[in-house]
């Protein structure tokens, strides 16, 4: 079945320590999404990309960046993780932008030590 | 600005119970789409369903129906006779059709459903 997979779903790792997560889509969709969920909120995009357009949203860190080196895999990589960047992040695949609908994968869950 | 409201933050049922989650939107734009979402323990965001703003028809797939009223701006979720495998967080969404928005989803806060056996 075509998918929206994350890799790792779980992820630990300390303060200030480097890390990446993995996105992967079998749907060949143009469109990749990243988003931050905290406990008991609503997703909020960080990024997203249309092929290989980069837009960031006005509001994301600096610590997050992204790479979408082909259409299948995309990167989230977080420079210097704190404690407050512990969260879920969603990737999601869209096949254009506004009107179609967005494809969630299962989520990694970043704990940060 | 666009805005979604989901004024229930929590609800609990007993199974086979009919429940209604309300979503409450705010755009100016005339050409806008609605989604909702199932988002389980497990963390997936799973699509239920995609209406945009010119079909105000109702939609029943299954054990779920939605009622998108353009005039209270509102599209409600009903799930009938309830499961405990309906049990998750549900997310109403919004995006518009214009410029630099493009793409972008207006989440609600989410309501948490609960259906106990």
């Amino acid at each position: 079945d075509a998918m929206v997979i994350q890799n790792p779903r779980y992820q630990v790792t300390q303060f200030g320590k480097p890390v990446t997560l993995s996105c992967s889509q079998t749907l060949n969709h143009n469109v990749m999404y990243w988003y931050q969920q905290k406990s008991s909120q609503a997703p909020k995009l960080l990024f997203h990309y249309y092929d290989k357009d980069f837009n960031n949203e006005a509001d994301t860190p600096d610590n997050f960046q992204s790479r979408r080196p082909n259409t299948s895999f995309c990167f989230l990589d977080i420079r210097s993780p704190g404690l407050g960047d512990a969260a879920m992040y969603l990737c999601a695949t869209s096949r254009e932008t506004v009107s179609d609908t967005q494809y969630f994968g299962p989520g990694t869950r970043l704990t940060v030590l | 600005a666009q805005k979604v409201t989901q004024a229930q933050t929590e609800i609990s049922v007993v199974e086979k119970e009919d429940v209604t989650l309300d979503c409450v939107y705010e755009t100016r734009d005339t050409t806008y789409y609605l989604f909702w979402y199932k988002q389980p323990p497990s963390g997936e965001l799973v699509f239920l369903i995609r209406r945009n703003s010119f079909d105000e028809q109702n939609e029943i797939s299954g054990r779920y129906s939605w009622n998108f009223q353009k005039s209270t701006s509102s599209f409600n979720f009903t799930i009938t006779a309830s499961q405990v495998v309906d049990s998750a967080v549900y997310f109403c969404a919004l995006s518009v059709h214009r410029g630099s928005t493009l793409g972008r989803l207006y989440f609600g806060r989410g309501t948490q459903l609960t259906v106990w056996p």
